[in-house]
């Protein structure tokens, strides 16, 4: 099984700060996704970034694929307390028919 | 109408019991997945099918059984509960050849 390692865990910031979530495997994927999950509801696909190196801006939100296609990174600037949940990296296996999840890091945007 | 239901949405029983979730899409996806979600650990894969004469185990399959009914239904049962089993379950739907998973709003189980 190939494991993707999300830091940090969790993150406290005040409205209008920047912010970056990391997400590292030593393992190749084919693609990486990035979801998002509030409470009580379950997570939502955000963005699939596919060829490494590949950046993918969603408003504030910046997605960046590793050239190596190991890695990837969330970059939220100026954070709003709307941006408060849980995100979640998923990297796509290379035979294609599974998702490994991330631990998850939970954000808080305080006003 | 959400696309991906759940039912139950919470549940509490007590260990040695027999549960069942069902989940239910009206999205025509063939593909459906069972994950658990426990704090620090994400979303683990407990079964996935992808379509209804499909079954195979994820990465923590045991303690868990799981039946296709119908294309639009995938149920998942614990034989006999445990109270490690107490997490949020979610069901998942998925397109062939496509990599986009869409989630259900989970059920939250707390076994006793």
């Amino acid at each position: 099984t190939q494991l993707l390692e999300q830091s940090p865990q969790f993150l406290s910031i005040q409205e209008g700060e920047n912010l970056t979530v990391y997400c590292n495997s030593s393992s190749v994927f084919s693609s990486l996704q990035w979801y998002r999950q509030e409470p009580g509801e379950g997570p939502v696909l955000l963005v699939t970034v596919v060829t490494g190196g590949e950046v993918k801006k969603l408003k504030r939100l910046t997605f960046q694929f590793g050239d190596a296609r190991k890695d990837s990174s969330l970059h939220i600037t100026a954070a709003q307390p709307g941006d408060t949940g849980l995100y979640l990296c998923a990297g796509v296996e290379t035979s294609g028919s599974r998702l490994t999840f991330g631990e998850g890091t939970q954000l808080t945007v305080n006003p | 109408d959400a696309d991906v239901t759940q039912t139950p949405r919470n549940r509490i029983t007590k260990t040695g019991k027999r549960i069942m979730l069902e989940c239910s899409q009206t999205k025509g996806h063939d593909r459906m997945y069972w994950y658990r979600q426990d704090p620090g650990l994400g979303l683990r894969l407990i079964y996935y099918s992808f379509d209804v004469k499909d079954i195979n185990k994820g990465e923590i399959s045991d303690g868990y059984s799981v039946s296709r009914q119908a294309q639009a239904k995938f149920s998942l049962s614990l034989e006999s509960a445990i109270p490690n089993q107490t997490a949020l379950y979610f069901c998942a739907t998925g397109l062939a050849g496509r990599d986009t998973q869409y989630f259900g709003p989970g059920t939250r189980l707390t076994v006793l």
